[in-house]
């Protein structure tokens, strides 16, 4: 079966860095998403990973390593804005998105 | 960046009543859309993928007699919640598709609620 796994909550303060780590394993790959969520809105886009490495947007990196079938996220210098839930998904092999559960992100002061 | 609108954002109706929400690719044709339903504390579940022209194609354990989508343009594609009950009460939210591009386009929801 599919499957994409990510932690269910993590804690962080405000300032410092944070991972959220996503293991997968579907049927075919054709690149991972990460996408933020605030709570009662729609997911936003934050990166796309195809090709093995770390791609990095401002605060913001993403890194993929697809012969270990992860993943992770990783957000520097936090905001307080930045508490959210962050949702993985994996494109298989038609292209439909396979969504992990979601890490909500608690950020304290 | 593409833009996807959804109308409703809200909705209250009586159960028994039957909801359309539209979802709309505002600067590109969508050849595909998505319909996702979370519930509270929960991840996005996958109802639907519908096709442009074509019927579409329900998810396991969705009743596609309840839930009728329909997708008769490449930029308007609909769902009707028929017989609303206050356990179809969710947040439902439509994305988009470019042919032969990866990302979708999230629209920005539509919070059901079903008295």
């Amino acid at each position: 079966g599919q499957n994409i796994d990510q932690p269910t909550e993590m804690t962080a303060t405000e300032g410092a860095i944070v991972q959220i780590n996503c293991t997968y394993q579907t049927s075919g790959f054709n690149g991972l998403f990460w996408y933020q969520q605030h709570a009662g809105e729609a997911p936003t886009f934050l990166s796309y990973n195809v090709l093995d490495g770390l791609e990095e947007k401002g605060r913001f990196s993403s890194f993929l390593s697809r012969s270990k079938g992860y993943s992770y996220l990783l957000l520097k210098e936090l905001q307080m804005k930045d508490s959210a839930s962050y949702l993985c998904a994996v494109s298989d092999s038609n292209y439909q998105l396979i969504w992990g559960a979601g890490t909500k992100l608690i950020i304290k002061p | 960046g593409a833009v996807v609108s959804q109308h409703p954002s809200w909705v209250i109706c009586k159960s028994g009543t039957s909801v359309k929400i539209e979802c709309r690719s505002l600067d590109f044709q969508a050849t595909t859309m998505f319909w996702y339903r979370q519930f509270p504390k929960q991840s996005l579940m996958l109802m639907a993928t519908s096709n442009e022209g074509s019927k579409a194609t329900y998810e396991q354990g969705v009743e596609k007699d309840k839930f009728l989508i329909n997708h008769a343009s490449l930029t308007l594609s609909t769902l009707t919640v028929t017989s609303a009950h206050p356990e179809d009460s969710s947040f439902y939210i439509c994305s988009a598709r470019f042919t032969d591009y990866n990302e979708q386009f999230f629209g920005p929801g539509t919070r059901l609620t079903v008295l």
